[in-house]
C-alpha cells in the first residue's frame, strides 16, 4: 500500500491548462480505471472532481478530465481560475477492497 | 440534504483507545459502502478503512490492521471507528466518507465529512 506519486506543487496564470500526473504501480493504476480525483481547499471537506478514470459528478466543472495511460493516471484543469487554487489528490482502487491515495499536489494559480 | 458529521476526537495518551462516529443523513445509509480517510498534521491524505454497504465486510490498510476495527448501525444510519493501542502516528484530522457504491470496489468516495481531529500525545 504505497502511496501513489503526484508532484508536489504546479502552477499556472489563468486562463493557462496544467496537467497533475499520479503514478502507480500494476498493483493500482495500472490494473483498474478506477482513479478518482479530489480537490480539497485547506478547512474544507475533499470534494471529488473525477471518478472511474474520466468522469465527472454533477456539478463539477468539465473544465476537469481525467485519463490514465499505463501506470498513470492525469487530471488536467483547463481555463484555470483563481478558485482552482488547492491541493488535489489522486486515488486509486489498489485489489482486495483497498484504497491508495497520492502524496498530493498543491496548485497555485499565478 | 446530503450530510456527514463526524464525532468522538479528542486528546488521549499513546496506548489509549477511541471511539470516532460518523451520523448520515439525506441518503439511504445501507446502500452505500462508508470508509475513513485521515490527513495527519501537514501530511497527505491516508485511506483507514471501509465497510461494504452489501454485507458488512470490513477492509484495513495495513498501518492500522489489528488496532482499528470500523463498524455501522445501519439503523441509526451511523458509521464507528474504534481505535485502540493508539500511537503518536495516529494523530490525525479523521474524515467520514461515503462510497459511490455499495461495495468496496470503486475506487471513489463522493461525500466527505468536516472531519474530526485525534491527537495522540502524553
Amino acid at each position: 500500500q504505497s502511496a501513489l506519486t503526484q508532484p508536489v506543487s504546479v502552477s499556472g496564470s489563468p486562463g493557462q491548462s496544467i496537467t497533475i500526473s499520479c503514478t502507480g504501480s500494476s498493483r493500482d493504476v495500472g490494473s483498474y480505471n478506477l482513479v478518482s480525483w479530489y480537490q480539497h481547499h485547506p478547512g474544507k471537506a475533499p470534494k471529488l472532481m473525477i471518478y472511474e478514470g474520466t468522469k465527472r459528478p454533477s456539478g463539477v466543472s468539465n473544465r476537469f478530465s481525467g485519463s490514465r495511460s499505463g501506470n498513470t493516471a492525469s487530471l488536467t484543469v483547463s481555463g484555470l481560475q483563481a478558485e482552482d487554487e488547492a491541493d488535489y489528490y489522486c486515488c486509486s482502487y489498489a485489489g482486495s477492497h483497498t484504497y491508495v491515495f497520492g502524496t498530493g499536489t498543491k496548485v497555485t494559480v499565478l | 440534504e446530503v450530510e456527514l458529521v463526524e464525532s468522538g476526537g479528542g486528546l488521549v495518551q499513546p496506548g489509549g483507545s477511541l471511539r470516532l462516529s460518523c451520523a448520515a443523513s439525506g441518503f439511504i445509509f445501507s446502500s452505500y459502502a462508508m470508509g475513513w480517510v485521515r490527513q495527519a498534521p501537514g501530511k497527505g491524505l491516508e485511506w483507514v478503512s471501509a465497510i461494504s454497504g452489501r454485507d458488512g465486510s470490513t477492509y484495513y490498510a495495513n498501518s492500522v490492521k489489528g488496532r482499528f476495527t470500523i463498524s455501522r448501525d445501519n439503523s441509526k444510519n451511523t458509521l464507528f471507528l474504534q481505535m485502540n493501542s493508539l500511537m503518536a502516528e495516529d494523530t490525525a484530522l479523521y474524515y467520514c466518507a461515503r462510497d459511490i457504491g455499495r461495495e468496496v470496489d470503486t475506487g471513489a468516495m463522493g461525500v466527505w465529512g468536516k472531519g474530526t481531529t485525534v491527537t495522540v500525545s502524553s
